[in-house]
């Protein structure tokens, strides 16, 4: 159970935001949101994270809404380097990490 | 910064024998370190957890006897795939758990085992 909800794929011009949401409705209050991304026949890479408050970093920023149920990875400005697949996951202290199937991203020229 | 490096990162063995697949963390040291595996088309499964100078947690329906995990320093843990069959072909991916504003896991670029 990856207890994360997203959507199985989506599409995005170069150059656009990319804006991949993310459901955690029964995320509890000490767990984080993590983001990480897999390009094809490599490891996942680390995104970013947050508690509750937005974060943002070189790569991405991150959303979380008040209730902290949903939130939001954007890449500001996407380029055909960024199609992989993103997962989104929840996790307390150095817990296991437990994916789902992520959104494959498909960055369009 | 937080990198994890893998070896090897292909490898092909025949049926029956062993392998070894390192994981170390260059650049931090990780007191967590995860394994797993990924077939293709599907999303990672999480094998065990590994904490340095203890015994690894197995998840449901992995054989501690078959895959056996040392931890034996904050920065190396090694996964061993005992009498390996052609079903354990897969990528396998450890990663590393950094404390910091809650943790960071951080991944290496995984294994590719094909056992023939």
């Amino acid at each position: 159970d990856a207890k994360t909800t997203q959507p199985p794929s989506m599409d995005c011009a170069e150059g656009r935001a990319a804006n991949l949401p993310c459901n955690h409705s029964t995320i509890s209050g000490n767990e984080y949101v993590y983001w990480y991304r897999q390009i094809h026949s490599q490891g996942p890479q680390y995104i970013i994270h947050g508690l509750k408050n937005n974060e943002t970093n070189e790569m991405a920023s991150l959303i979380i809404t008040e209730d902290r149920k949903s939130s939001t990875l954007i890449l500001p400005h996407a380029t055909l380097r960024d199609t992989a697949v993103y997962y989104c996951l929840r996790a307390q202290g150095a817990q296991k990490l437990v994916f789902g199937q992520g959104t494959r991203l498909t960055i369009n020229p | 910064g937080a990198v994890v490096s893998q070896h090897p990162s292909w490898v092909i063995c025949k049926s029956g024998t062993s392998v070894k697949i390192e994981c170390r963390s260059l650049d931090f040291q990780a007191t967590t370190m995860f394994w797993y595996r990924q077939f293709p088309k599907q999303s990672l499964m999480l094998m065990a957890t590994s904490n340095e100078g203890s015994k690894a947690t197995y998840e449901q329906g992995v054989e501690k006897d078959k895959f056996l995990i040392n931890h034996a320093s904050l920065t190396l843990s090694t996964l061993t795939v005992t009498s390996a069959h052609p079903e354990d072909s897969s990528f396998y991916i450890c990663s590393g758990a950094r404390l910091a504003s809650g943790y960071e896991q951080y991944f290496g670029p995984g294994t590719r085992l094909t056992v023939t």
